[in-house]
């Protein structure tokens, strides 16, 4: 069964505005890490934000934000303010605890299109 | 955080010949991870690289096909052998580091197999 789901393969939005992307995971450990990673036309994988299962309140690192719900089993990120450079892949990941540190499962990824 | 140079960054190479991808952090890291990822796909780990023993391949994944050397803390190389149009894809390097120990790449290697 996939680990991490990310339902949406594309999605646009105006800059300026706030876009919300999903993502879902599945585990049976209690303590897991979350990760979002954006990946530009270049290739290279750039880390964004991390959410701890047992972190109680969501993070925050500039523009970007997570939404976590722990029960639905979801940590949506969310990107105010979008900007052209945001225009990217989008990976969610998760790594529980005990596992390799790098082995992390990631989704399939949502491509970001930015419209000005 | 941990600054990587991964190289090279493309090439296209011949149905049949080898590939060498290097890896290089600015700092001494126990492991160091190679990843794959096929075109439109996600990423999917190929071998944990670990100083001084033989790397750990995942499900799916053989030494014959992807050596790896880790001659010290700080450098790895990845071979992708006997290459096919099928290994034709992103190849990363990373390293975990700093708090809640993320994941940072190299800038990865483009490969396209003819």
């Amino acid at each position: 069964a996939q680990k991490i789901t990310q339902t949406q393969p594309g999605m646009f939005v105006q800059e300026k505005e706030a876009v919300t992307l999903d993502c879902t995971y599945d585990t049976s450990d209690p303590s897991y890490g979350l990760f979002w990673y954006k990946q530009p036309s270049s290739g290279e994988m750039i880390f964004l934000i991390y959410q701890g299962s047992y972190d109680q309140q969501n993070a925050t690192e500039g523009r970007y934000s997570l939404n976590f719900q722990k029960a639905r089993k979801s940590a949506n990120l969310v990107i105010s303010a979008s900007q052209l450079g945001d225009s990217a892949m989008y990976f969610c990941a998760m790594r529980e605890a005990g596992t390799n540190a790098g082995k992390s499962t990631f989704g399939d990824g949502t491509t970001l299109t930015v419209k000005p | 955080s941990a600054v990587i140079s991964q190289k090279p960054s493309r090439d296209i190479c011949q149905r049949g010949t080898s590939l060498t991808i290097q890896c290089q952090v600015d700092s001494q890291v126990t492991m160091m991870f190679w990843y794959r990822q096929q075109p439109g796909q996600s990423l999917t780990l190929i071998a944990t690289a670990n100083q001084g023993s033989e790397a750990t391949y995942e499900s799916g994944f053989v030494i014959d096909k992807f050596p790896i050397s880790r001659p010290n803390l700080t450098f790895s190389t990845l071979t992708v052998s006997n290459m096919s149009p099928e290994d034709s894809s992103i190849y990363l390097c990373s390293v975990v580091s700093g708090l809640h120990e993320k994941l940072f790449f190299g800038s990865g290697t483009q490969l396209s197999v003819l």
